[in-house]
């Protein structure tokens, strides 16, 4: 069964550090979208991506962040400067003709 | 602007017994209802939605939900809990703001189910 995939699982990261996450999206899927979760709080949408270009973007997803499809198959999330606040799992996600988003097992990003 | 809410942190439930967790929505138009479970460790795993039809849905791993509207409810359900179940639950609405495909998912805060045996 085809599934996302999301490297590295844990990322460790200075403060003002820049950090990419990756993210492989099911493979004929057209819609894709990064989520975090801070923890013991409730998943919170950050952007999704269709077409090669940003379709909405959430409030937290402000200058420091940026996301990229760079070829056929990688969706990549990118924080310029991470903050302390920043700590949190990333999930990436897609989803193709239905409406139903399929995510990856998430990558833990922690700052210090 | 849409939400969701689940107004349980946590729900307890003895093995055998029947469980529910509960989900409220509130959106413009109809609703786009998913409910997903994380266990530890791991990301979000679909186990079912309603789109329009039949207002029990049935999905994964026995488990069902039941839409309705009046009472803007999508509550999950199993007859019978097994301690696998045990588990981070969340209740989530699309966004049908950007026409019938995408559109972001907005999610409740998530129920713990604690299945004891």
């Amino acid at each position: 069964e085809p599934e996302v995939t999301q490297t590295p699982s844990h990322q460790v990261t200075q403060m003002g550090q820049e950090v990419i996450l990756r993210c492989v999206p099911i493979s004929n899927h057209l819609y894709f979208y990064w989520y975090r979760q801070i923890l013991g709080q409730k998943v919170e949408f950050l952007v999704s991506f269709y077409n090669n270009e940003i379709s909405e973007k959430s409030e937290i997803f402000d200058d420091q962040f940026s996301v990229e499809r760079p070829d056929g198959s990688n969706f990549t999330l990118k924080i310029r400067s991470t903050k302390l606040e920043d700590s949190a799992m990333y999930f990436c996600a897609s989803s193709g003709s239905s409406s139903l988003q399929f995510f990856g097992p998430g990558t833990r990003l922690t700052v210090l | 602007a849409q939400s969701v809410a689940q107004p349980e942190d946590q729900v307890n439930v003895a093995e055998g017994n029947p469980l529910t967790v509960k989900c409220t929505y509130s959106v413009s138009g109809n609703p786009y209802l998913f409910w997903y479970v994380q266990y530890p460790n791991r990301g979000l795993q679909f186990l079912l939605k309603y789109i329009t039809g039949d207002n029990l849905v049935k999905g994964s791993y026995g488990f069902e939900a039941e839409f309705n509207k009046s009472q803007t409810s999508f509550h999950l359900k199993k007859p019978s809990a097994l301690v696998s179940d045990s588990a981070l639950y969340f209740c989530a609405v699309r966004d049908g703001t950007w026409g019938n495909q995408g559109g972001k998912l907005i999610f409740g805060q998530g129920t713990e189910l604690s299945v004891k045996p």
